[in-house]
């Protein structure tokens, strides 16, 4: 139990297009989604906490209007870099948690991003 | 500033032997323990999570919590090489998760 997926698992974009990155619970609902970054050999850095329908909670440092979130169920959650560049390049990985999972976040497989 | 400390490692144990990895914690009032494992290239795991003071104990793995000592920690008995990997000691208060940057163990045949 508790899966989520992500889609999709790599892609490779040009500089200043933008990528969208779903996230879902597949057999669970989802009260709330997270979305992390991990450059390699690094931890995790956690971008932002979303609920469904409500805005999500982005971490200092974290541009809003760059990476943008939308909670749109409780089942998906999805990441779109706009404008993406090549600083970006990272792997994506959401995670996600239900009411009653005792705060355990269930991660994702990770998207791998790579811009050119 | 709330953190979660882990040795970065490496941590290196031979085949069959126990492999022992520490978490501690600043923050009194976290209420949620986990561990991950996380293999290269790829996204953390669960493995287990605690609450109370004292040990459990879930296979090969055993998690030990002491909150008046602000320390979690992870045993692995019998580690096999599938168990090399990095450990993320995770963290929950009344507010928000916090990752340790990880253990790497690395387990030699």
């Amino acid at each position: 139990g508790a899966v989520v997926s992500q889609h999709p698992s790599r892609v490779i974009c040009k500089s200043g297009t933008s990528v969208k990155i779903e996230c879902r619970s597949l057999d669970f609902q989802a009260t709330t989604m997270f979305w992390y970054r991990q450059f390699p050999k690094q931890s995790l850095m956690l971008m932002a906490t979303s609920n469904e329908g409500s805005k999500a909670t982005y971490e200092q440092g974290v541009e809003k209007d760059k990476f943008l979130i939308n909670h749109a169920s409780l089942t998906l959650s999805t990441l779109t870099v706009t404008s993406a560049h090549p600083e970006d390049s990272s792997f994506y990985i959401c995670s996600a948690s239900y009411q009653g999972s005792g705060e355990t976040q269930y991660f994702g497989p990770g998207t791998r991003l790579l811009v050119l | 500033q709330k953190e979660v400390e882990q040795n970065s490692g490496p941590l290196s144990v031979p085949e069959g032997a126990i492999a022992s990895l520490n978490c501690t914690y600043s923050d009194r009032g976290s209420q949620s323990f986990f561990w991950y494992r996380q293999y290269s290239g790829k996204s953390p795991e669960l493995i287990m999570s605690i609450y109370s003071n004292g040990d459990k104990e879930d296979g090969r793995f055993t998690a030990q919590l002491n909150k008046a000592s602000q320390y979690v920690s992870l045993l692995i008995r019998d580690s096999q090489p599938s168990d090399s990997a990095t450990y993320l000691c995770a963290v929950h208060d009344n507010n928000d998760m916090r990752f340790g940057a990880g253990t790497r163990l690395t387990v030699k045949p």
